[in-house]
């Protein structure tokens, strides 16, 4: 099973609004990414857990906020949020990042509009 | 910084047709993945490939990884409607797994 799962599937949200996007995968992974993509363009890397601890922040504004409560569970927070912060967000987990193999799995997405 | 170019764009072929796609850097890549992404979904993982020169098949999908680590290949055969989509190929220049580099994607069109 290669299952990543993430809620909600779709997301309206004001700008003065605080919500958070919701990950899960049971494949016993210890890696979880998040991702963020335009339209017609690819995947851009925001963020990365390995074992539970935050090893990358590729210089993402602080409204967006990560947690990963335990190494199945990767949320994000989202607080005062911009028009152009409008994305596919999407997870991805892999078995860890320091030996192979290094394949990542990713979820649906969560299509988030801010308004 | 490494960047991932992907050939072609885009693409129109008939059903039926054989398809090839390739990712190219002037960086050299330890790990390369191809992905499918239909319409507001996420990628789904297709291939990996390890070691330069390795030739690796998923049904009617074959890749390789490029004998100069520049380079990576994914043929379709007989394509079919179901493969229409953008596919990505991802390299990683280091031996540690978490910096994946995302090429700009192929678009592919099946016309019955």
């Amino acid at each position: 099973d290669t299952e990543v799962t993430q809620t909600p599937k779709h997301l309206v949200m004001g700008m003065t609004n605080k919500k958070s996007l919701k990950c899960e995968q049971h494949m016993g992974h210890r890696a979880m990414y998040w991702y963020k993509q335009k339209a017609k363009k690819p995947p851009e890397l925001m963020f990365v857990y390995s074992y539970e601890k935050l090893s990358i922040n590729e210089s993402v504004p602080s409204r967006f906020s990560p947690e990963c409560p335990n190494s199945s569970l990767l949320n994000l927070h989202l607080h005062a949020l911009q028009p152009e912060d409008s994305a596919l967000y999407l997870c991805a987990s892999s078995q860890g990042v320091g030996t192979p193999p290094y394949e990542q799995y990713f979820g649906p997405g969560t299509r988030l509009t801010v308004t | 910084g490494q960047q991932l170019n992907q050939s072609p764009q885009s693409m129109f072929i008939q059903e039926g047709e054989d398809v090839s796609m390739n990712c190219t850097s002037s960086s050299i890549f330890n790990t390369w993945l191809w992905y499918k992404q239909d319409p507001g979904e996420g990628p789904v993982l297709l291939i990996a490939l390890y070691k330069a020169g390795e030739l690796t098949s998923n049904g009617r999908l074959t890749a390789q990884f490029g004998i100069t680590r520049k380079d990576s290949f994914l043929n379709i055969s007989a394509s079919i409607p179901s493969d229409v989509g953008i596919y990505f190929c991802a390299g990683l220049a280091g031996n540690y797994g978490q910096n994946f580099v995302f090429g700009p994607g192929t678009r592919l069109s099946v016309l019955p």
